[in-house]
This record gives C-alpha cells, sequence and structure tokens, in this order.
C-alpha cells in the first residue's frame, strides 16, 4: 500500500540526547514536511523540503535538523538543543511543488517524550 | 501573516443533526483550502481540497464552502454520526515566493452522541 510510515510510534527521550525519527514515503512525492503539533495548538512547520539534497527551515526550526539524502526519506533529529521537545511530530508529502498546492498526506504521527 | 481561526473549538450534537463547522483566515491571497480529519492520537487525513478558484467541493455527507474574499469557510456534515467524532482542522495553501506553505487552524473537536 502506498503512504507515508512513520517510526517509532512513541520514544522517550533523556534530557540532553538527541534522537531521530524517521519518516518514509512510497507515493513519489517530491515535497516532504515536519510538522510539530502541541495541545491546543495547530500544526507547525518545523522543515520542508521540495526536492533531494535541499531543504528549508519552516516557523519553528530551531532544535531541529534534518537531511533529505533519499526521495523517499526525510528523517528529523530532535536535539538537545530543542527546549521544549514533548510533542506528537507528524510527517507529510504532497507530489509537486505547483502554486496551487496538492493533497497533503500524512504520516500516523510520532510521540516524543522527555524523561 | 497568515492566520486561520477555527469557531468553535469544540462541539458536541446528537446523531442525525446536520452542522457548520467554521474557518476564517486573514490573508485572502491563498491558493486552496483544505479540511482535514484528525482522530485522536493518529495523523491527518485530507477530506475535501478547494482551489481559490472553486466555491464549493461535496463529498458524500461532506460538504465544503469557499469564500475567498471574506476569508471564510464552512464544512457542513450532513445527517452526523456517531463515526465522524473526531477534531477537524482547516489550512491554507498560501505561496512564499519560494514553496507553497500550508498554515493550519487549531481545529473544532466535534463529538456525536447516540
Amino acid at each position: 500500500d502506498g503512504g507515508i510510515t512513520q517510526s517509532p510510534k512513541y520514544l522517550f527521550r533523556k534530557e540532553g540526547q538527541n534522537v531521530t525519527l524517521s519518516c518514509e514515503q512510497n507515493l513519489n512525492h517530491d515535497a516532504m514536511y515536519w510538522y510539530r503539533q502541541d495541545p491546543g495548538q495547530g500544526l507547525r512547520l518545523i522543515y520542508y523540503s521540495q526536492i533531494v539534497n535541499d531543504f528549508q527551515k519552516g516557523d519553528i526550526a530551531e532544535g531541529y535538523s534534518v537531511s533529505r539524502e533519499k526521495k523517499e526519506s526525510f528523517p528529523l533529529t530532535v536535539t538537545s538543543a530543542q527546549k521544549n521537545p514533548t510533542a506528537f511530530y507528524l510527517c507529510a508529502s504532497s507530489a509537486v511543488r505547483e502554486r496551487r498546492g496538492n493533497t497533503i498526506y500524512f504520516g500516523e504521527g510520532s510521540w516524543l517524550t522527555v524523561v | 501573516k497568515q492566520e486561520v481561526t477555527q469557531i468553535p473549538a469544540a462541539l458536541s450534537v446528537p446523531e442525525g443533526e446536520n452542522l457548520v463547522l467554521n474557518c476564517s483566515f486573514t490573508d485572502s491571497a491563498i491558493y486552496n483550502l483544505q479540511w482535514f480529519r484528525q482522530d485522536p492520537g493518529k495523523g491527518l487525513t485530507s477530506l475535501l481540497l478547494i482551489q481559490s478558484s472553486q466555491r464549493e467541493q461535496t463529498s458524500g455527507r461532506l460538504n465544503a464552502s469557499l469564500d475567498k474574499s471574506s476569508g471564510r469557510s464552512t464544512l457542513y456534515i450532513a445527517a452526523s454520526q456517531p463515526g465522524d467524532s473526531a477534531t477537524y482542522l482547516c489550512a491554507v495553501t498560501s505561496w512564499t515566493g519560494t514553496a507553497s506553505k500550508l498554515t493550519f487552524g487549531t481545529g473544532t473537536r466535534l463529538q456525536v452522541t447516540l
């Protein structure tokens, strides 16, 4: 089945540790995105990538890093510099980077908790 | 800066009722508007996408309208069912100069009771 796979579903991180969230898509989409969702707030864009080996910061990129070495993969690293990392993280992708925009598809999300 | 607002934040209705969810946005220079459904602890599922040149889109019991000039959209759900219980989010697509960007509202949490 085509779709977006995020792993792990649940992750616990100790203070000072970096963790990496995986996102893989088999939809042949050019664009991929990482969002953060906190209770009572809308989704906030962390990073996005329009093409392999290129990515741009979103609204809340501080304390996060990404890579886009393959079209199918867009991993997110939550670094120790992120002061409040406990949140629900959503990966998404869309077909092309037309101005009109296209339907965006989401993974099932990853819960990150700092312990 | 684009801002998207959804009212009400939560809504509870008995099964069978027709209902309307509201979404407003501050910058009318959008390319499209999407409505999503999110079940607790899950990702988002796209329900409807309305291009800026369109007035409405329909899918089954769902109908979404768009009034770009006034910065408003509504999602109409006919004959609600308990399975419709979820959070509904709207998002608008704008062009930043280098890429499309989605701005999300905070959602309306819907509960349909028996």
